[in-house]
């Protein structure tokens, strides 16, 4: 069964500073992954997803991730950060010819002045 | 396009009463999804459906619980009878049908049931 592990809870960073999120997956089969942000009382909207080809996928608001297969990880990179880019940040893995999106627990950027 | 559309966005209740959560999908979506999130457990799948029939419903907490498709364009999760420990956001989403589509979320509606 396909499982997500995001390693870090929360995640405090000066802004402009470079941050990574980190996420790891298991399965047993090809899988898409997926990262997701999440606002303050708002529903989660796409990052970026991997799907096939290069291994390292850009997103929106200067996010990029680098899908690792040999470590099972698809971790989440940002060079400089900005205040706006405190939220909640969603790992999430679903397996090639199944219905089921997985998520992971998440992880609370919070982005400091 | 208008996004996922859910309501109400919040809902206060009492202990005992019947909630019934409304969702409608993103218009040619295949597959719908009720999420719940609280600070304790997360983001938690409860069912799935796909052209409207449930396919997983593994992640409903007991059978207070129930949802509904009766078409492509409408779906319920109702809860009876509630109680506080059912407090927390109810996230719908739909996405076209395939593993690797993106899925969109509605803005949730957030239950506290007192």
């Amino acid at each position: 069964a396909q499982s997500v592990t995001q390693l870090d809870s929360q995640v405090p960073v000066f802004e402009e500073a470079p941050v990574e999120l980190r996420c790891n997956y298991s399965s047993s089969v090809s899988v898409y992954l997926f990262w997701y942000v999440q606002y303050p009382n708002q529903g989660l909207q796409l990052l970026l997803k991997y799907l096939s080809g290069s291994t390292l996928v850009k997103g929106i608001n200067g996010f990029e991730a680098e899908f690792n297969k040999s470590q099972t990880s698809f971790h989440l990179r940002k060079p400089s950060v900005h205040i706006s880019d405190t939220a909640e940040y969603f790992c999430a893995v679903s397996e090639g010819g199944g219905f089921k999106t997985i998520f992971g627990a998440g992880t609370r950027l919070f982005v400091k002045a | 396009d208008a996004g996922v559309i859910q309501s109400p966005r919040h809902e206060v209740t009492e202990m005992g009463q019947e909630v019934t959560l409304r969702c409608k999908p993103i218009s040619g979506h295949n597959s719908l999804f009720w999420y719940r999130q609280t600070m304790m457990r997360g983001l938690e799948l409860l069912i799935y459906f796909n052209n409207n029939v449930p396919i997983d419903d593994s992640g409903m907490p007991e059978d207070r619980f129930s949802a509904k498709m009766p078409n492509a364009s409408f779906s319920t999760l109702k809860i009876q009878p509630s109680e506080p420990r059912d407090s927390a956001v109810y996230f719908c989403a739909s996405s076209p049908q395939g593993a690797g589509n993106t899925i969109y979320f509605g803005e949730g509606s957030w239950l506290t049931v007192v």
